[in-house]
């Protein structure tokens, strides 16, 4: 089935060591989201892709960095994380600008920081 | 600018019993709405989405919502529980570009956790 894959489910990572999360999609959409998900919080959007425009929000710390080098894959840098930076991560897809279609989502990667 | 409010961050129902999760909006302009699931260490599913056609939606798993422009409401509901149902929900809204608006991003309310008692 078509869908929204990030690997790995579950990272653990040292205090400041560079972590890379990665997403792929089958569905060809044009749109790709980063998010982060603190504990029984809602989604924090971190940046998105339209195409290869990169869209970063603008309190997205410099800490945070992406990458899509084609339409069905997308990274999530963490450069120096911290033990704030632990959190659900999130990647979701849209087809078109229009906002009708809503987002399919991975199942999420956990990060910890230790 | 757009934004959710979802009343109570925690429900807790029988199981048999009426699930109602509240959501409110505010938007400028005709919005999309969106309810989303998601059950623990898990992405969001998308249970169901109003985008201007007819106001009651049907959605997955037996979930219904009615918009209410009037009222600027989006609740959604259940007519019985499952324990199958226990997740944490999210009302989104989504600005439309058509309108001037943004790319068509999602604002997500904070989120309402659904318990259900056997």
């Amino acid at each position: 089935d078509a869908m929204v894959i990030q690997n790995p489910r579950y990272q653990v990572t040292q205090f400041g060591k560079p972590v890379t999360l990665s997403c792929s999609q089958t569905l060809n959409h044009n749109v790709m989201y980063w998010y982060q998900q603190k504990s029984s919080q809602a989604p924090k959007l971190l940046f998105h892709y339209y195409d290869k425009d990169f869209n970063n929000e603008a309190d997205t710390p410099d800490n945070f960095q992406s990458r899509r080098p084609n339409t069905s894959f997308c990274f999530l840098d963490i450069r120096s994380p911290g033990l704030g930076d632990a959190a659900m991560y999130l990647c979701a897809t849209r087809v078109g600008r229009v906002g009708a279609d809503g987002y399919t989502f991975g199942s999420g990667t956990r990060l910890t920081v230790v | 600018a757009q934004s959710v409010t979802q009343l109570g961050s925690h429900v807790s129902v029988s199981e048999g019993a009426l699930v109602l999760l509240r959501c409110n909006y505010s938007s400028s302009v005709p919005p999309y709405l969106f309810w989303y699931v998601q059950y623990p260490n898990q992405g969001l599913q998308l249970l169901l989405k109003y985008t201007s056609a007819a106001t009651l939606v049907k959605g997955i798993n037996g979930f219904e919502a009615e918009f209410k422009k009037s009222e600027t409401s989006f609740h959604l509901t259940k007519p019985s529980a499952h324990m199958s149902d226990a997740a944490e929900y999210f009302c989104a809204v989504s600005d439309s570009p058509l309108y001037g608006g943004s790319q068509g991003n999602l604002i997500f309310g904070k989120g309402t956790k659904l318990s259900v008692k056997p």
